[in-house]
């Protein structure tokens, strides 16, 4: 299976901040790397499809990048909607596999 | 814009059976391809299985094979999961999720709200 780490695994700041997530493949998984975000007592909520991709609505301060084994997703100027976990998946290869998640608190 | 709506919460002993349901809204089911994810408390979700076109078979976890069984109405859009011998471990949050695809990637756009499975003695 592909293992999925994602740095770090917590992370406070304040709104306005820059903030980016990183995540490690075991393998090279080429683009197949999607974002969700999380709030509590929700479902997952898909942010950016295959690495770079905004979902529909999503606003423009997320952006994704990477390839192979790394990627990283980036918050320009963080909103307090923004406050969330969040979960990079990869589908190369079966079992899809999630990260474990990156919980963004507010300072 | 496809919608999934889950039944309700789940009270079960360990070595019983579960089965929960989806019911798919603005699309027909056989224009869909449902998976299933499971989130453990405070854990990440974790993939389960759910239908491949590629293969044009639905398609399961290891970790699942033989104890889980993913099925669909096709007459009441309905897609359904049913979890046997179950133990504490898997006391979780099932979502259904649909699977979208662009440049033959697979991503989890659309997904039910969730139903609490709770097996305890």
């Amino acid at each position: 299976d592909i293992l999925m780490t994602q740095s770090p695994s917590s992370l406070s700041a304040s709104v306005g901040d820059r903030v980016t997530i990183t995540c490690r493949a075991s393998q090279g998984i080429g683009n197949s790397l999607n974002w969700y975000q999380q709030k509590p007592g929700q479902a997952p909520k898909l942010l950016i499809y295959v690495v770079a991709n905004l979902q529909n609505d999503v606003p423009s301060r997320f952006s994704g990048g990477g390839s192979g084994t790394e990627f990283t997703l980036t918050i320009s100027s963080l909103q307090p909607e923004d406050f969330a976990t969040y979960y990079c998946q990869q589908s190369h290869s079966l079992p899809r596999t999630f990260g474990q998640g990156t919980r963004l608190e507010i300072k | 814009q496809v919608q999934l709506v889950q039944s309700g919460a789940e009270v079960k002993k360990p070595g019983a059976s579960v089965k929960v349901s989806c019911k798919v809204s603005g699309f027909s089911l056989t224009e869909v391809f449902i998976h299933w994810v499971r989130q453990a408390p405070g854990k990440g979700p974790e993939w389960m299985g759910g239908f491949d076109p590629a293969d044009g078979e639905t398609i399961y976890a290891q970790t699942f094979q033989g104890r889980v069984t993913m099925t669909e109405d096709t007459s009441t859009d309905t897609a359904y999961i049913e979890v046997s011998s179950l133990r504490s471990e898997d006391t979780a949050v099932y979502y259904c999720t649909n699977a979208d695809s662009w440049a033959h990637v697979y991503y989890f756009d659309a997904w039910g709200q969730g139903t609490l499975v709770t097996v305890s003695p």
